[in-house]
């Protein structure tokens, strides 16, 4: 079974510039989540799916960060202007959602650098 | 809110010797608990996990128990390895119906030398 694809595995862009960032969950996984993780911190959730529709986003900065999943299967993470705090590991993990397994699956990030 | 204290790091053991990583959390209900682990070099894996009150997470020689008195989920190794070298992560979810968000500690960098 493949896993969380992801990529780019590193971007470096200067302050304001714009960035995208994509992200292809395991075959058949209806839950996708976003997490920003910091240097010295835990991930954080920055945004949640469920096939196409958002369930959670209250810790996505939205003046600056969207994200979307058309048709239900990739997402892409996007960023405009960028700052320099947005320096981090951005994950995606998925999950087949419901009781029988939630169990969340991480793909190998995109390390971003802000100059 | 729902939050995860990690006991701060970095670790450093030598080889079989005897392993212990506190967490702690702060969260209403009855969240299901987790350790998660990052080796160099790639993405977050499952560790173990317990789901309610008194079970006992295990794999791989690792072991936590879900304490709800003392609101901790400590992982425990009898002997370890070089291999298990990595960035630990301690981390809940409100509720086992799935679908739930995961809220992290902030990490246990293990360094285990020969």
């Amino acid at each position: 079974e493949a896993g969380v694809a992801q990529s780019p595995r590193y971007k470096i862009i200067e302050k304001r510039q714009s960035v995208a960032f994509w992200c292809n969950p395991i075959s058949g996984h209806a839950t996708l989540y976003w997490y920003q993780q910091i240097l010295g911190q835990g991930p954080k959730l920055l945004i949640q799916f469920q096939n196409n529709g958002v369930v959670d986003d209250s810790q996505l900065p939205k003046d600056r960060f969207s994200a979307e999943r058309l048709k239900g299967v990739d997402s892409t993470l996007k960023i405009q202007p960028a700052k320099l705090e947005d320096s981090a590991v951005y994950l995606c993990a998925s999950s087949q959602g419901g009781t029988i397994s939630y169990e969340q699956y991480f793909g190998p990030g995109t390390r971003l650098t802000v100059t | 809110g729902d939050s995860v204290t990690q006991m701060e790091g970095p670790v450093t053991l030598s080889e079989e010797a005897f392993l212990t990583i506190n967490c702690t959390y702060t969260a209403t209900g009855y969240p299901s608990l987790f350790w998660y682990v990052q080796y160099p070099g790639e993405g977050l894996q499952l560790l173990l996990k317990a789901t309610k009150a008194d079970d006992k997470g295990s794999n791989k020689g690792f072991e936590a128990t879900y304490r709800k008195e003392t609101t901790s989920f400590h992982l425990e190794k009898g002997s370890v390895q070089v291999s298990d070298s990595a960035v630990y992560f301690c981390a809940l979810t409100r509720s086992n119906f799935g679908n739930e968000k995961l809220t992290f500690g902030t990490g246990t960098r293990l360094t285990i030398i020969p």
